[in-house]
């Protein structure tokens, strides 16, 4: 069974910052992994989607990357705005989409 | 390409009530997935369709819980009776069968037993 884990929970930081979240997985036999983005009381958008034949993702400020060997991925987000703030989810697929707990990220004017 | 249309968007009951929640999933996707999603927690897979057959519905509290895809399109998950603890948000995501693409997901409902 997939089990997925994001450091850190909460993550409190100044407008500007550079920030790395943090998502690792028990089961390295997927197919796929994505990181979404959750704003309170608002459904799942789809922020990078890395294959696993893949190293690395980049959409604008974010870099997403992929070691699928040690079950790990990093979420990048340059130059850190406000509007970032929201709960990043990391969800690999193997035989079904499983999520973590979700690192909920305040940036600070 | 319009989304994942889900409604209603909120929904307040009494325990021991019974809901339903609406799902249509992106035109062509033919994989079609409900989770719950607790307040403070990642999304929990409930049940997965392809087309209109159940692949995966391991973790849906049969007692209680049922849904089903009619003609392999729109879904609807209902709850009965409903507990306290099924207060939640429930989310429907569609995705293309073949696995090098990501899922879609709804904007949500989100219910309150009371």
């Amino acid at each position: 069974k997939q089990e997925v884990t994001q450091i850190p929970a909460a993550l409190s930081v100044p407008e500007g910052e550079n920030l790395v979240l943090n998502c690792s997985f028990t089961d390295s036999a997927i197919y796929n992994l994505q990181w979404f983005r959750q704003d309170p009381g608002k459904g799942l958008t789809s922020l990078l989607l890395i294959q696993s034949s893949q190293r690395e993702q980049t959409s604008g400020r974010l870099n997403a990357s992929l070691d699928k060997s040690s079950g790990r991925s990093t979420l990048y987000i340059a130059a850190s705005q406000p509007g970032d703030s929201a709960t990043y989810l990391c969800a690999p697929l193997s035989n079904m989409l499983t999520f973590g707990g979700g690192t909920r990220l305040m940036v600070k004017p | 390409e319009a989304g994942v249309a889900q409604s209603p968007r909120y929904k307040i009951i009494e325990k021991r009530q019974s809901v339903a929640f609406w799902c249509n999933p992106i035109s062509g996707h033919a994989t079609l997935y409900w989770y719950q999603q607790i307040l403070g927690q990642g999304p929990k897979l409930l049940i997965q369709f392809q087309n209109n057959g159940v692949v995966d519905d391991s973790q849906l509290p049969k007692d209680r819980f049922s849904a089903e895809r009619l003609k392999g399109v729109d879904s609807t998950l209902k709850i009965q009776p409903a507990k306290l603890e099924d207060s939640a948000v429930y989310l429907c995501a569609s995705s293309l069968t073949d696995k090098l693409y990501g899922y879609t997901f709804g904007s949500g409902t989100r219910l309150t037993v009371v």
